[in-house]
């Protein structure tokens, strides 16, 4: 299985801050990895997929990038309802795997 | 725009078989990849399995042995059932849909808690 590891753990910081968030594979999975954003108790919701392409409705202050086995999600101005826990999932090799998610909460 | 409704909370008894159904709104189920994934209680997501457009069904080999997802075309209509449950499946169960081999998960159920009692 490709394992996808996430850093930081947890950061906590600030409405207006640019927070940076980084995934890691394993393996190589080209570009074949998205980004979620799960708050406590509620569904996760797909923000990037294809290490980089924004879905509909995501605010454009996030943003992915990244190939082989390198990602990264930056949010450029944290806003209140982006405080929550952001996981990247590969969907190159069967089976999909999740990194453990990245946390951020409020400083 | 396409909605994935799944059923209410349910509780199972250890060594019994879990069942789960998710319902296609606004799309037809043989257009998408139909994705079964799981979340215990403060911990992180596990992908379960799908079935692909085609037919065909691809399982995480952690759960392969116990797991089967079958669709339903002409009621749209796509299910999960994982045999043998223990404590350790007991999860928030999503159903969730991808458009191509290599997209991401989009969108999801509400999500259907699940409990495993003795």
């Amino acid at each position: 299985d490709i394992q996808m590891t996430q850093s930081p753990y947890s950061l906590s910081a600030s409405v207006g801050d640019r927070v940076t968030l980084t995934c890691r594979a394993s393996q190589t999975i080209r570009n074949n990895l998205s980004w979620y954003q799960q708050k406590p108790g509620k569904v996760p919701r797909l923000l990037i997929s294809g290490a980089s392409s924004l879905q509909s409705g995501v605010p454009s202050r996030f943003s992915g990038s990244g190939s082989g086995t390198d990602f990264t999600l930056i949010i450029s101005g944290l806003q209140p309802e982006d405080f929550a826990t952001y996981y990247c999932q590969q969907s190159d090799t069967s089976p999909f795997t999740f990194g453990p998610g990245s946390k951020v909460d409020i400083k | 725009q396409v909605q994935l409704q799944q059923r209410g909370a349910r509780p199972v008894k250890s060594s019994e078989t879990l069942s789960l159904t998710c319902g296609v709104y606004g799309g037809s189920s043989s257009s998408f990849y139909l994705n079964w994934i799981r979340q215990p209680p403060g911990k992180g997501l596990e992908w379960i399995g799908e079935v692909s457009p085609a037919g065909s069904t691809d399982y995480n080999p952690s759960l392969r042995s116990r797991v089967t997802i079958s669709r339903d075309t002409s009621k749209n209509v796509f299910s999960l059932k994982l045999m043998s449950v223990t404590a350790a499946d007991t999860a928030v169960y999503y159903c969730s849909t991808r458009v191509t081999a290599s997209g991401g998960f989009d969108p999801w159920g509400q999500g259907t808690p699940v409990t495993v009692s003795s």
